[in-house]
């Protein structure tokens, strides 16, 4: 099957700092990526579709200002969490479509002190 | 509005028996439905879709799931649980948004406890 890695799978920052998650999908070209959120024990809610080569297109009640989204190339989508605060803490999930299918990369744990 | 409804919140089955995981789907057109597993602190894996074709579908580890258009629903299913099963489910349906482009809608998960 198809395969979508997530770097770092793990992170730790400081208030106000940002970090930048990268999104790869290693054996398929993915036009379009997604950006989820997931809180503890809650479902995921799609923040944003990123699409390469424009502009991604946000959900409503997201900030584009603090969520920055590059979908740089065909395998590669990142999402920048702008100056960071501990709300932001969450488990963040990509996925890569493929035509009549999304594939789901393992995650990222961002924890924000 | 298109959503999907999983109305458990957890679901408890012995190992051995049949278990059977709920969801509902609303949606404008034909349905694409899908069935995502999650281990903690995991991403996603994909158990199995309907698109179109047989109502019963065969899934990955054994899961299988009904469509069933009268009544709206996907129910997961397999004959016979693990204590490997335990886990959170999700249900999702695939809606056109516009641009032309498809997003997942997922209902709240379901937790899977498979006891010995």
């Amino acid at each position: 099957g198809a395969v979508v890695s997530q770097h770092p799978s793990r992170v730790i920052c400081k208030s106000g700092t940002s970090v930048k998650i990268e999104c790869r999908s290693l054996d398929f070209q993915a036009t379009t990526m997604f950006w989820y959120r997931q809180f503890p024990k809650q479902s995921l809610m799609l923040m944003a579709t990123s699409n390469e080569g424009s502009k991604a297109t946000y959900e409503q009640g997201v900030e584009k200002d603090k969520f920055l989204i590059n979908h740089a190339s065909l395998t590669l989508s990142t999402l920048t969490v702008t100056s960071a605060h501990p709300e932001d803490s969450s488990f963040y999930i990509c996925s890569a479509d493929r035509p009549g299918e999304q594939y789901f990369g393992p995650g990222t744990r961002l924890t924000v002190t | 509005a298109q959503s999907v409804a999983q109305p458990e919140d957890q679901v408890n089955v012995a190992e051995g028996n049949p278990l059977t995981v709920k969801c509902t789907y609303s949606v404008s057109g034909n349905p694409y439905l899908f069935w995502y597993v999650q281990y903690p602190n995991r991403g996603l894996q994909f158990l199995l879709k309907y698109i179109t074709g047989d109502n019963l579908v065969k899934g990955s580890y054994g899961f299988e799931a009904e469509f069933n258009k009268s009544q709206t629903s996907f129910h997961l299913k397999k004959p016979s649980a693990l204590v490997s099963d335990s886990a959170l489910y999700f249900c999702a349906v695939r809606a056109l948004i516009s641009g032309g482009y498809n997003k997942l809608i997922f209902g709240a998960g379901t937790r899977l406890a498979v006891h010995p």
